[in-house]
């Protein structure tokens, strides 16, 4: 069955730093993947997403890149703000799955100024 | 355009009893999809509904149940409480027509639910 693996959090960091959360995935078919932010207290947002390999999803500085080849899609940003500090869910879907969301156990980031 | 939205955001119920959460999806949006999210297993799929049929199903036991209006509103039910359903339900809706469409999933601020 799919399967999503996110690093453990939770990751902390200064304001500006370089951030890499790695996200890789077991898949029986040709998933999109997904990556979506929750704030505290609020629902989830989709942050990006690629639906077929090597496609970059980008939004709001934050990027992530499908790898067929490494079943991977870490998500990235260059210079991090306070007010990117929430937790972070790697999530795939795919025909075989109906197209249910699979999420990956979230990464949780606080960003210090 | 108004977005996703679930009532009550909080409920507080006794083990034994049963609940019922609403989601009203994004306006013309038919597709509406439920999670549960805890801190142990993270975030789990219950089921999707559509033009008022449930169109696929997670592996939830039968305690665990749904329904979708002509208008696109879903409810969903939990009966004979458990204290491990303590969690926060999350609904999303989209407007996925077919099977086969992937599109985006648009999320509610969920209901956070406390089994006592």
């Amino acid at each position: 069955g799919n399967s999503v693996t996110q690093m453990e959090g939770p990751v902390t960091l200064s304001e500006e730093a370089f951030l890499t959360i790695n996200c890789t995935y077991t898949a029986t078919g040709y998933p999109s993947l997904f990556w979506y932010v929750q704030y505290p207290g609020e629902g989830l947002q989709l942050l990006l997403k690629a639906t077929k390999a090597d496609d970059k999803g980008s939004n709001k500085g934050f990027e992530a890149t499908y790898r067929k080849e490494t079943t991977s899609f870490h998500l990235e940003k260059g210079s991090v703000q306070v007010s990117d500090s929430a937790v972070y869910f790697c999530a795939l879907s795919d025909m075989n799955s109906g197209y249910a969301l699979n999420f990956g156990k979230g990464t949780s980031l606080l960003v210090t100024p | 355009k108004a977005g996703v939205t679930q009532t009550p955001r909080y409920l507080i119920k006794t083990r034994g009893q049963q609940v019922t959460l609403s989601c009203s999806p994004i306006s013309g949006h038919r597709s509406v999809s439920w999670y549960q999210q805890t801190p142990g297993q993270g975030l789990q799929f219950l089921f999707e509904y559509f033009s008022e049929t449930q169109r696929n199903k997670g592996n939830f036991p039968g305690r665990f149940s749904g329904r979708q209006f002509s208008n696109s509103r879903s409810e969903m039910n939990v009966s004979t409480l458990e204290l491990g359903d303590s969690a926060l339900y999350l609904c999303a809706s989209s407007d996925r027509r077919t099977a086969t469409e992937n599109t985006e999933a648009f999320f509610g601020q969920g209901t956070r639910l406390t089994v006592v």
